[in-house]
């Protein structure tokens, strides 16, 4: 099993380019999540997927879209990229309603010139 | 809104015990969870311990949880080196139906030789 796999590991764009973000579990998990972390803070909830077909806004949304492709596939898009998105990007998923143990995929370090 | 509170930095020498202290936020939270960071990588769960619970003990590392006082600490017996990472703990957001997480800002943990 990969767990969770995020591409790409690294990424660099321009103001106002946009992007997108890919992430895939084969844990066959319900939930997946898309989390930034800055330095010096914690992990940040974007958007997350409760199940396949749902999605809702987490702590800061703005700036970003997210769709749930299938179970195992959770992709969040930056349409107009801006200095202040440069961060690192981690996706994980969980099987609600569980412990909720989250397992975290390898991150993508983005930065926005 | 509240934060979940974390000292930022531990330095501690190898063979001691470390104790990283957490004050989570919502007293109705379900499960508390101490997450492990590596540099370069993604969190990876180390333990977790339900709310009805007070302490859990998982080989060198003891949970201690006071609801009353919405603090959380983990101890890890006899430091290795290897153990310097990042630690974070965690809450279940309410906002999300508990799905998602809310975690603290992290401590660096510092094992010298």
């Amino acid at each position: 099993n990969a767990g969770v796999t995020q591409t790409p590991k690294f990424q660099v764009l321009k103001t106002g380019q946009s992007m997108t973000l890919q992430c895939a579990q084969d844990m066959n998990h319900n939930s997946m999540y898309w989390y930034r972390q800055d330095p010096g803070m914690g992990l940040r909830l974007i958007y997350y997927s409760a199940s396949e077909g749902t999605t809702d806004k987490g702590e800061v949304p703005n700036g970003y879209n997210v769709s749930r492709l299938n179970k195992r596939e959770f992709s969040l898009r930056l349409e107009s990229a801006a200095p202040s998105q440069t961060s690192v990007y981690f996706c994980a998923s969980s099987e609600w309603p569980s412990h909720n143990e989250q397992f975290f995929g390898p991150g993508t370090r983005l930065t926005v010139l | 809104g509240e934060d979940v509170e974390q000292s930022l930095f531990l330095s501690v020498r190898e063979g001691d015990s470390s104790v990283i202290n957490c004050t989570y936020t919502d007293s109705s939270s379900t499960y508390l969870y101490w997450y492990k960071q590596e540099p370069g990588a993604g969190l990876q769960l180390l333990t977790y311990i339900f709310s009805n619970m007070d302490m859990k003990q998982d080989q060198r590392l003891t949970v201690l949880l006071n609801k009353k006082d919405k603090h959380l600490s983990l101890r890890i017996a006899d430091t290795q080196t290897g153990d310097s990472a990042i630690y974070f703990c965690a809450e279940n957001m309410r906002d999300t139906g508990r799905r998602a997480l809310t975690f603290g800002s992290g401590t660096r943990l510092q094992v010298q030789p």
